[in-house]
């Protein structure tokens, strides 16, 4: 399998972050398709996942901002996320999961800058 | 935020053990199996352990995970400069009902 992602990487605070990640050479269904960031120098954290037939789970301290959407006909799934501040500035993964977890295919990932 | 503790750095010589540990909660890896991320810088994270102790295909045998009460370790054995690396354990949290990392592990050689 094969995660390609994509999106704007400058934003101005207030703005809403969208990023898409287009999944290839498996199976979409069956699986948990999560979004993960890092913010430069830090550490992991998971922002939520979201299953072939739309049923979402979020991150509660991000739940107010953020929507997973996903288009099986394209095998795409995406992540925007409102409101953006400096805080947001990080690097963005999507990746396949398994219930519980279990992340064994990451995209490239995508550095996301909000800066005025 | 990360609800996991690691140390923030462990070392050795090349050929020695390292084991960096990973603590929780009963919420998390007291009833959830952990996995272990190994993250190179400027890379993506790639899976390196799963179900407290699964090797994916492509992680030697000198690698190993183990998961007790509501901690878990991962242990290198042989240390080798293809090691060094940062090491994330991750659990789901029944609680937050969501995925937690760790705080992350650089691993150096000496």
């Amino acid at each position: 399998v094969q995660l390609q992602q994509w999106g704007a990487g400058l934003l101005k605070p207030s703005e809403t972050l969208s990023l898409t990640c287009a999944v290839s050479g498996d199976s979409f269904s069956g699986y948990f398709w999560n979004w993960i960031r890092q913010p430069p120098g830090k550490g992991l954290e998971w922002i939520g996942e979201i299953v072939h037939s739309g049923t979402t789970l979020y991150n509660p301290s991000l739940k107010s901002r953020v929507t997973i959407s996903v288009d099986t006909s394209k095998s795409h799934f995406s992540l925007n996320l409102t409101s953006v501040t400096a805080a947001d500035t990080a690097v963005y993964f999507c990746a396949r999961g398994e219930y519980g977890g279990l992340l064994d295919s990451w995209g490239q990932g995508t550095l996301v800058t909000v800066s005025s | 935020q990360s609800v996991l503790t690691q140390p923030p750095s462990a070392s050795g010589t090349p050929g020695q053990r390292v084991t960096i540990s990973c603590s929780g909660s009963s919420s998390n890896i007291g009833s959830n199996t952990v996995d272990w991320y190994k993250q190179v810088p400027g890379a993506a994270p790639t899976l390196f352990i799963y179900t407290n102790n699964q090797r994916p295909s492509g992680v030697p045998a000198r690698i190993s995970g183990s998961r007790s009460g509501t901690s878990a370790s991962l242990a290198i054995s042989g240390l080798q400069s293809e090691d060094e690396a940062d090491y994330y354990c991750a659990s789901w949290d029944d609680s937050l009902n969501g995925y937690v990392f760790g705080t992350g592990t650089k691993v150096t050689l000496l």
